[in-house]
């Protein structure tokens, strides 16, 4: 069954650097999403991205934040100056054309210390 | 804006008994879809069961089935036979039924523990 790929599964990194995440969406998939939950807490929409560009976005994605499809099969996730309260698992999901499942990958956990 | 709630943070069952997980959920919408997702202690997020609003029968998987009222905008889970295997987070969530390039974030709810007891 087709997957969602998400690398690295875990990433430290120093409070101030810059962090890319990296998923692989489902090939045929049009529409591509990520998500974030702090630990113990819920599940959270970032941001949406079609046609290659951004078609929706939280209050949580703000100047910080930028996605990118560089290439046509990968799509990144992108936080400028990390800081503590950025640490968080995200997930990447992908939805075909004219469906409304989701795939979600395995997760990112980001820790900044 | 659409908000779902959870309003079990924790439940736990027997082996081979049933439980039922509660969901309630504000919208103004009319079409729109329900989910149910199982998060594991490895915190993948598996679909577990998804309902289209305009459905009048309640979706069914296997040992997991839903309790859809649309005019209570209430959406349960209940998992029967429950297995070692189902303790999780489960959580609820939303999708409106809007255009192509909109619309179509999930809005989850703060989920339930679910622990299965041997």
């Amino acid at each position: 069954e087709p997957e969602v790929t998400q690398t690295p599964s875990h990433q430290v990194t120093q409070m101030g650097q810059e962090v890319i995440l990296r998923c692989v969406p489902i090939s045929n998939h049009l529409y591509f999403y990520w998500y974030r939950q702090i630990l113990g807490q819920k599940v959270e929409f970032l941001v949406s991205f079609y046609n290659n560009e951004i078609s929706e976005k939280s209050e949580i994605f703000d100047d910080q934040f930028s996605v990118e499809r560089p290439d046509g099969s990968n799509f990144t996730l992108k936080i400028r100056s990390t800081k503590l309260e950025d640490s968080a698992m995200y997930f990447c999901a992908s939805r075909p054309g004219g469906g409304y499942g989701y795939t979600f990958g395995s997760g990112t956990r980001l820790t900044v210390v | 804006a659409q908000t779902v709630t959870q309003s079990q943070p924790e439940m736990s069952v027997q082996e081979a008994e049933t439980v039922t997980l509660s969901c309630t959920y504000d919208t103004s919408e009319s079409n729109y879809y329900l989910f149910w997702y199982k998060q594991p202690p490895s915190r993948q997020m598996i679909l577990v069961i998804r309902q289209e609003a305009y459905k009048q029968q309640n979706a069914t998987e296997n040992r997991f089935s839903v309790n859809f009222q649309k005019a209570a905008k209430s959406f349960s889970l209940k998992i029967s036979d429950s297995q070692l295997g189902d303790t999780a987070m489960y959580f609820c969530a939303f999708m409106k039924h809007g255009g192509e390039a909109s619309g179509s974030r999930l809005t989850f709810g703060e989920g339930t523990q679910l622990t299965v007891n041997p």
